[in-house]
């Protein structure tokens, strides 16, 4: 079992809704990542927030809003997305760099479909 | 960008056989990560190197940080059904406060019992 939940785990939503994804970890970490991963490709990076401050956002479009409430949430909310956004949405967090390199820890994602 | 070459994209073995793959990188990294992916699921991290020349194990999986930091190896060793799934490779480096991860392309491996 992943220490990093996502909920939902499927949402399939129109081009003009708005819905949230959420992710919640209790490993005390203070870094955070929201991924977008295709099918049979590897994942990527889209924001990271780091002590719930925005510290890298990928050029991601502003469709994509996130969210980091306090050290243990963050959300990503969606609005008016296109077919072409339908992936897995992954979220991971990790310890502070202050305690050195240390791995990120994946949730099992939200499969987004956008009809 | 940074990019990691990883190798093979894809391994049909028999069940018992030992199995590589490799990632390879034109840039350094402080720290290489091995994952695996089931349908369905999150990557799941196996194995994490933080020093060049490093060699580590978990069970039968054996990975290593190449000495010039920008490769690494993950073996696995009699494999078995559960073994099947996508195992990525990843170059993680700080910036901006946080840890950003380079991934491989994948390799799948796939057992016929």
């Amino acid at each position: 079992d992943t220490e990093v939940t996502q909920t939902p785990k499927h949402l399939v939503m129109g081009m003009t809704n708005k819905k949230s994804l959420k992710c919640e970890q209790h490993m005390g970490h203070r870094a955070m990542y929201w991924y977008k991963q295709k099918a049979k490709k590897p994942p990527e990076l889209m924001f990271v927030y780091s002590y719930e401050k925005l510290s890298i956002n990928e050029s991601v479009p502003s469709r994509f809003s996130p969210e980091c409430p306090n050290s243990s949430l963050l959300n990503l909310h969606l609005h008016a997305l296109q077919p072409e956004d339908s992936a897995l949405y992954l979220c991971a967090s990790s310890q502070d760099e202050w305690r050195g390199n240390q791995p990120q820890h994946f949730g099992d994602g939200t499969r987004l479909s956008i009809l | 960008g940074q990019q990691l070459n990883q190798s093979p994209q894809s391994m049909f073995i028999q069940e018992g056989e030992d199995v590589s793959m490799n990632c390879t990188s034109s840039s350094i990294f402080n720290t290489w990560l091995w994952y695996k992916q089931d349908p369905g699921e999150g990557p799941v991290l196996l194995i994490a190197l933080y020093k060049a020349g490093e060699l580590t194990s978990n069970g039968r999986l054996t990975a290593q940080f190449g000495i010039t930091r920008k490769d690494s190896f993950l073996n696995i060793s009699a494999s078995i059904p559960s073994d099947v799934g996508i195992y990525f490779c990843a170059g993680q480096t700080l910036i901006q406060g946080a840890q950003k991860l380079v991934f491989g392309q994948g390799t799948r491996l796939t057992i016929n019992p």
